[in-house]
């Protein structure tokens, strides 16, 4: 299996445009996780789905931020409009149901984005 | 307060040494335990797991968790340079199994 895939591998943009981030998990996994990282605040998760349902995206932290699964080989996180403080790694990650035991998470090498 | 407190390091020590890494936590829900690592400009990558307290050895890796002190713990003997990466201990419990919380992190160095 290829893994998580994520594209792009890096952005850059400018203030108020629009990024959309792409994910496509492994195969059979039925979590998809979006996380993003920062030196200051480390790995954050911001959504999650099940079965291509949003269970919990309280950590998504405003309205700009958006995320669909429509189906279960593929995922967006959409920001619009953008700023500088979104500046960060945003990393996907997917997994097998937790009755599984050792379902770790298997995480994409994530989409450097920089907002200038 | 943090719900996970890991600190960020930076840890730099010779080839061959012992190598301790730790993590504190607040969230006595939590009942899975992990290690990731990370190299950089990579993912974070499982090293790691383990379920409420107890030791787990894995060939130069060995996790701890002492449950009572909310403590865990991953020591790497005999370090050799290619372990040099970031440490990541995560958690999760309860319902939430999916919801891993992560540590910062603890950027470690093994140098020749």
């Amino acid at each position: 299996d290829a893994g998580v895939i994520q594209s792009p591998r890096h952005e850059v943009t400018e203030m108020g445009q629009e990024v959309t981030l792409r994910c496509k998990p492994i195969s059979g996994h039925d979590y998809l996780f979006w996380y993003r990282q920062t030196m200051m605040r480390g790995l954050e998760l911001l959504i999650y789905f099940n079965n291509n349902v949003p269970i919990d995206d309280s950590g998504m932290p405003e309205d700009r931020f958006s995320a669909k699964m429509p189906n279960a080989s593929f995922s967006t996180l959409k920001i619009q409009p953008s700023e500088p403080r979104d500046s960060a790694v945003y990393f996907c990650a997917s997994s097998l149901p937790p009755s599984s035991y050792n379902s770790p998470l298997h995480f994409g090498n994530g989409t450097r984005l920089t907002v200038t | 307060q943090k719900e996970v407190e890991q600190d960020p390091g930076p840890l730099s020590v010779p080839e061959g040494a012992i190598v301790s890494l730790n993590c504190t936590y607040s969230n006595s829900a939590f009942q899975y335990f992990m290690w990731y690592r990370q190299y950089s400009r990579k993912g974070p990558e499982l090293l790691m797991y383990t379920y409420s307290s107890g030791n787990k050895e894995d060939g130069r890796f060995t996790a701890q968790v002492d449950k009572s002190s909310k403590y865990i713990s991953l020591f790497i003997r005999d370090s050799q340079p290619s372990d040099s990466a970031t440490y990541l201990c995560a958690m999760s419990g309860g319902t939430s199994y999916g919801k891993l919380t992560f540590g910062q992190g603890t950027i470690l160095t093994v140098h020749p």
